[in-house]
Protein backbone atom coordinates (compact mmCIF):
# COMPACT_ATOMS: atom_id res chain seq x y z
CA UNK A 1 0.00 0.00 0.00
CA UNK A 2 1.07 3.67 -0.87
CA UNK A 3 2.33 5.43 2.32
CA UNK A 4 3.71 8.52 3.17
CA UNK A 5 5.20 10.00 6.23
CA UNK A 6 6.25 12.97 7.79
CA UNK A 7 7.68 12.65 10.98
CA UNK A 8 7.55 16.23 12.33
CA UNK A 9 4.24 17.84 13.24
CA UNK A 10 6.00 21.10 14.31
CA UNK A 11 9.09 22.63 12.78
CA UNK A 12 9.72 25.76 14.60
CA UNK A 13 13.11 27.55 13.46
CA UNK A 14 14.69 31.07 13.82
CA UNK A 15 14.96 33.25 10.26
CA UNK A 16 17.71 32.42 8.31
CA UNK A 17 18.16 29.52 9.58
CA UNK A 18 18.08 26.26 6.85
CA UNK A 19 14.69 24.50 6.94
CA UNK A 20 14.41 20.39 6.42
CA UNK A 21 11.13 19.28 6.31
CA UNK A 22 11.33 15.47 6.09
CA UNK A 23 8.88 13.08 3.75
CA UNK A 24 9.33 9.39 3.52
CA UNK A 25 7.10 6.88 1.49
CA UNK A 26 6.57 3.90 0.64
CA UNK A 27 5.33 2.77 -2.75
CA UNK A 28 6.45 -0.25 -4.85
CA UNK A 29 6.82 1.12 -8.20
CA UNK A 30 7.81 4.81 -9.54
CA UNK A 31 5.54 7.44 -7.93
CA UNK A 32 5.40 10.93 -8.18
CA UNK A 33 6.26 12.86 -5.28
CA UNK A 34 4.44 16.29 -4.54
CA UNK A 35 4.76 19.50 -2.04
CA UNK A 36 1.83 20.96 -1.29
CA UNK A 37 1.78 23.98 1.03
CA UNK A 38 -1.21 25.89 2.87
CA UNK A 39 -0.67 29.07 4.32
CA UNK A 40 -2.90 30.45 7.25
CA UNK A 41 -6.59 30.73 5.81
CA UNK A 42 -5.58 30.04 2.45
CA UNK A 43 -6.07 26.56 0.22
CA UNK A 44 -4.00 23.58 -0.50
CA UNK A 45 -1.07 24.48 -3.31
CA UNK A 46 1.24 23.06 -5.10
CA UNK A 47 4.63 23.58 -4.41
CA UNK A 48 6.75 22.04 -5.65
CA UNK A 49 7.11 18.38 -7.77
CA UNK A 50 9.78 15.99 -8.27
CA UNK A 51 9.64 15.61 -12.04
CA UNK A 52 9.95 19.53 -12.57
CA UNK A 53 12.94 19.23 -10.53
CA UNK A 54 12.62 23.33 -9.99
CA UNK A 55 12.98 25.60 -7.24
CA UNK A 56 10.87 27.36 -5.68
CA UNK A 57 10.28 30.22 -3.31
CA UNK A 58 13.42 29.12 -2.41
CA UNK A 59 12.66 25.44 -2.38
CA UNK A 60 14.10 22.26 -3.29
CA UNK A 61 13.40 18.73 -2.97
CA UNK A 62 15.18 16.10 -4.50
CA UNK A 63 13.45 12.33 -4.99
CA UNK A 64 15.87 9.72 -3.34
CA UNK A 65 14.67 6.09 -4.14
CA UNK A 66 17.00 4.06 -2.07
CA UNK A 67 16.03 5.92 0.76
CA UNK A 68 12.54 6.40 -0.51
CA UNK A 69 12.96 10.21 0.30
CA UNK A 70 12.06 13.26 -0.56
CA UNK A 71 12.80 15.80 1.77
CA UNK A 72 12.32 19.63 1.19
CA UNK A 73 14.88 22.02 1.81
CA UNK A 74 15.16 25.80 2.47
CA UNK A 75 18.62 27.22 3.09
CA UNK A 76 17.63 29.82 4.84
CA UNK A 77 14.13 30.69 6.01
CA UNK A 78 11.92 33.66 6.32
CA UNK A 79 9.01 34.44 8.76
CA UNK A 80 6.64 33.75 5.51
CA UNK A 81 7.11 30.38 4.71
CA UNK A 82 5.39 29.45 8.17
CA UNK A 83 2.56 27.20 6.86
CA UNK A 84 1.34 23.47 6.60
CA UNK A 85 3.57 21.77 4.56
CA UNK A 86 1.99 18.42 2.92
CA UNK A 87 4.07 15.87 1.18
CA UNK A 88 1.98 13.70 -1.64
CA UNK A 89 2.49 10.59 -3.89
CA UNK A 90 1.02 9.66 -7.14
CA UNK A 91 1.05 6.67 -8.00
CA UNK A 92 1.92 6.43 -11.86
CA UNK A 93 -1.16 4.56 -12.92
CA UNK A 94 -3.58 6.68 -11.19
CA UNK A 95 -4.76 10.38 -10.37
CA UNK A 96 -5.24 9.86 -6.30
CA UNK A 97 -2.72 12.16 -4.52
CA UNK A 98 -2.00 10.28 -1.26
CA UNK A 99 -1.21 13.07 1.61
CA UNK A 100 1.26 12.65 4.39
CA UNK A 101 0.38 14.00 7.68
CA UNK A 102 1.85 17.62 7.34
CA UNK A 103 4.26 19.46 9.27
CA UNK A 104 3.82 22.64 10.40
CA UNK A 105 7.04 24.94 9.79
CA UNK A 106 6.80 28.21 12.18
CA UNK A 107 9.28 30.85 11.52
CA UNK A 108 10.06 33.30 14.32
CA UNK A 109 11.79 36.24 13.64
CA UNK B 1 -5.76 33.29 -12.35
CA UNK B 2 -8.75 30.66 -12.25
CA UNK B 3 -10.01 29.20 -9.44
CA UNK B 4 -11.34 26.48 -8.31
CA UNK B 5 -14.58 27.60 -5.91
CA UNK B 6 -16.71 25.66 -3.44
CA UNK B 7 -20.00 26.40 -1.35
CA UNK B 8 -20.85 26.84 1.01
CA UNK B 9 -17.92 27.18 3.08
CA UNK B 10 -19.10 25.84 6.41
CA UNK B 11 -22.38 23.58 6.41
CA UNK B 12 -24.02 22.67 9.55
CA UNK B 13 -26.22 19.76 9.53
CA UNK B 14 -28.32 17.00 12.11
CA UNK B 15 -26.81 13.57 11.62
CA UNK B 16 -29.18 11.95 9.01
CA UNK B 17 -30.28 14.66 6.65
CA UNK B 18 -28.80 14.65 3.21
CA UNK B 19 -26.11 17.37 2.31
CA UNK B 20 -24.92 18.29 -0.95
CA UNK B 21 -21.86 20.13 -1.42
CA UNK B 22 -20.77 22.24 -4.47
CA UNK B 23 -17.67 22.73 -6.27
CA UNK B 24 -16.79 24.67 -9.47
CA UNK B 25 -13.92 23.64 -10.93
CA UNK B 26 -11.69 25.56 -13.36
CA UNK B 27 -13.18 25.63 -16.73
CA UNK B 28 -11.30 24.01 -18.90
CA UNK B 29 -10.12 21.07 -16.35
CA UNK B 30 -11.58 17.72 -17.71
CA UNK B 31 -10.30 15.55 -14.03
CA UNK B 32 -12.34 16.27 -10.71
CA UNK B 33 -11.81 15.14 -7.25
CA UNK B 34 -13.42 15.10 -3.89
CA UNK B 35 -11.03 14.41 -0.84
CA UNK B 36 -11.45 15.17 3.12
CA UNK B 37 -9.76 16.16 6.26
CA UNK B 38 -10.89 15.15 9.55
CA UNK B 39 -9.54 17.29 12.07
CA UNK B 40 -5.82 16.77 12.93
CA UNK B 41 -5.66 13.83 10.68
CA UNK B 42 -4.60 14.05 7.24
CA UNK B 43 -6.05 14.82 3.72
CA UNK B 44 -7.51 11.87 2.41
CA UNK B 45 -8.53 11.24 -1.39
CA UNK B 46 -12.98 10.14 -1.44
CA UNK B 47 -13.32 9.71 -5.35
CA UNK B 48 -12.06 11.11 -9.01
CA UNK B 49 -14.25 11.90 -11.69
CA UNK B 50 -13.53 11.66 -15.77
CA UNK B 51 -15.46 12.00 -18.74
CA UNK B 52 -18.47 11.97 -16.85
CA UNK B 53 -17.89 9.05 -14.39
CA UNK B 54 -16.30 7.62 -11.31
CA UNK B 55 -12.76 6.52 -12.30
CA UNK B 56 -11.07 6.24 -8.84
CA UNK B 57 -12.98 5.66 -5.17
CA UNK B 58 -11.44 4.65 -1.61
CA UNK B 59 -12.98 2.50 0.08
CA UNK B 60 -14.30 5.67 2.15
CA UNK B 61 -16.53 6.66 -0.50
CA UNK B 62 -19.28 3.96 0.08
CA UNK B 63 -23.14 4.09 -0.59
CA UNK B 64 -23.89 7.35 1.30
CA UNK B 65 -21.71 9.35 -1.20
CA UNK B 66 -22.17 10.01 -4.77
CA UNK B 67 -20.98 13.06 -6.85
CA UNK B 68 -22.61 14.68 -10.20
CA UNK B 69 -21.58 17.51 -12.66
CA UNK B 70 -25.21 17.94 -13.27
CA UNK B 71 -24.44 21.01 -15.51
CA UNK B 72 -21.34 21.05 -17.22
CA UNK B 73 -19.61 23.42 -14.28
CA UNK B 74 -20.45 22.13 -11.41
CA UNK B 75 -19.17 19.32 -9.37
CA UNK B 76 -21.24 17.89 -6.66
CA UNK B 77 -20.52 15.63 -3.65
CA UNK B 78 -24.07 14.54 -1.85
CA UNK B 79 -23.76 12.40 1.75
CA UNK B 80 -27.44 11.13 1.74
CA UNK B 81 -27.33 10.29 5.76
CA UNK B 82 -24.58 11.86 6.95
CA UNK B 83 -23.05 10.67 10.40
CA UNK B 84 -21.23 12.38 12.92
CA UNK B 85 -18.02 11.00 11.62
CA UNK B 86 -18.46 12.72 8.62
CA UNK B 87 -17.52 16.17 9.73
CA UNK B 88 -14.28 17.38 8.06
CA UNK B 89 -13.39 19.67 5.40
CA UNK B 90 -14.29 18.87 2.37
CA UNK B 91 -12.05 20.03 -0.86
CA UNK B 92 -12.91 19.88 -4.44
CA UNK B 93 -9.95 19.80 -6.75
CA UNK B 94 -9.69 19.87 -10.58
CA UNK B 95 -6.81 18.70 -13.02
CA UNK B 96 -6.56 19.69 -16.74
CA UNK B 97 -5.11 16.33 -17.86
CA UNK B 98 -3.58 13.61 -16.78
CA UNK B 99 -0.77 14.06 -14.75
CA UNK B 100 -0.71 17.85 -14.41
CA UNK B 101 -1.47 19.94 -11.22
CA UNK B 102 -4.55 19.43 -8.88
CA UNK B 103 -5.58 22.91 -8.32
CA UNK B 104 -7.44 22.69 -4.51
CA UNK B 105 -10.61 25.03 -3.62
CA UNK B 106 -11.04 26.37 -0.25
CA UNK B 107 -12.63 24.12 1.04
CA UNK B 108 -16.24 23.23 2.70
CA UNK B 109 -16.45 22.63 6.64
CA UNK B 110 -19.18 20.34 7.28
CA UNK B 111 -20.22 19.68 10.94
CA UNK B 112 -22.47 17.25 11.71
CA UNK B 113 -24.22 17.25 15.19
Amino acid sequence: AQRVTQPEKLLSVFKGAPVELKCNYSYSGSPELFWYVQYSRQRLQLLLRHISRESIKGFTADLNKGETSFHLKKPFAQEEDSAMYYCALRDTGFQKLVFGTGTRLLVSP
Amino acid sequence: EPEVTQTPSHQVTQMGQEVILRCVPISNHLYFYWYRQILGQKVEFLVSFYNNEISEKSEIFDDQFSVERPDGSNFTLKIRSTKLEDSAMYFCASEEGRKYEQYFGPGTRLTVT
